[in-house]
């Protein structure tokens, strides 16, 4: 089972939709998460920390779930500037405690 | 303003080859950390550095070199033993050395190098 895995999409939405990503993580001993964004040919940028309880960036809320080892999220209101693909990333506890990447979700956003 | 520099931007290398990509930090970070990501694929981990004068093999480490004489810098060497070096090469950095859970800080990134073979 690979340590974190996305759902690559693509996601095709229409401006203004709603659109959640989940992604799973093997290591129940993790305990950072992050969304990065990533555009076409450039480097993952921090989109946002994924906190226990949850946590909203104006349009973009971030949930984590433990117990089933997922995080989530969500994009209200979607933009044309929101297409970009998203990485979900993950602390690997350990002596050196790394972070890993998924292979991230593409989302298109369309007119 | 703080940040972590990559270059050159482009790279062309010929077979047989060695390059070096040089990544620069002036966040004054602890720890750093060289990435490749193909067409299509996710960041795989080729080097890390916690500390000075100290680095550990990431999952791809074959055909690559790294040192770390100074904590600004941590430059990455593409050796010709790497059969396949044509690909995004991401440097990046954390303030955490990673024995403890990283402070919900995550990783920032430089820009990134496009090493093509020719």
């Amino acid at each position: 089972r690979k340590e974190v895995e996305q759902d690559p999409g693509p996601f095709n939405v229409p401006e203004g939709a709603t659109v959640a990503f989940n992604c799973t993580y093997s290591n129940s001993a993790s305990q950072s998460f992050f969304w990065y964004r990533q555009d076409c040919r450039k480097e993952p940028k921090l989109l946002m920390s994924v906190y226990s309880s949850g946590n909203e960036d104006g349009r973009f809320t971030a949930q984590l779930n433990r117990a089933s080892q997922y995080i989530s999220l969500l994009i209200r209101d979607s933009k044309l500037s929101d297409s970009a693909t998203y990485l979900c990333v993950v602390n690997i506890p350990g002596t050196a405690s790394k972070l890993t990447f998924g292979t991230g979700t593409r989302l298109q956003v369309t007119l | 303003d703080g940040g972590i520099t990559q270059s050159p931007k482009y790279l062309f290398r010929k077979e047989g080859q060695n390059v070096t990509l040089s990544c620069e930090q002036n966040l004054n970070h602890d720890a750093m950390y060289w990435y490749r990501q193909d067409p299509g694929q996710g960041l795989r981990l080729i080097y890390y550095s916690q500390i000075v004068n100290d680095f550990q093999k990431g999952d791809i480490a074959e055909g690559y070199s790294v040192s770390r004489e100074k904590k600004e810098s941590f430059p990455l060497t593409v050796t010709s033993a790497q059969k396949n070096p044509t690909a995004f090469y991401l440097c990046a950095s954390s303030p955490q050395p990673h024995r403890i859970v990283i402070s919900n800080y995550g990783y920032t990134f430089g820009s990134g190098t496009r090493l093509t073979v020719v």
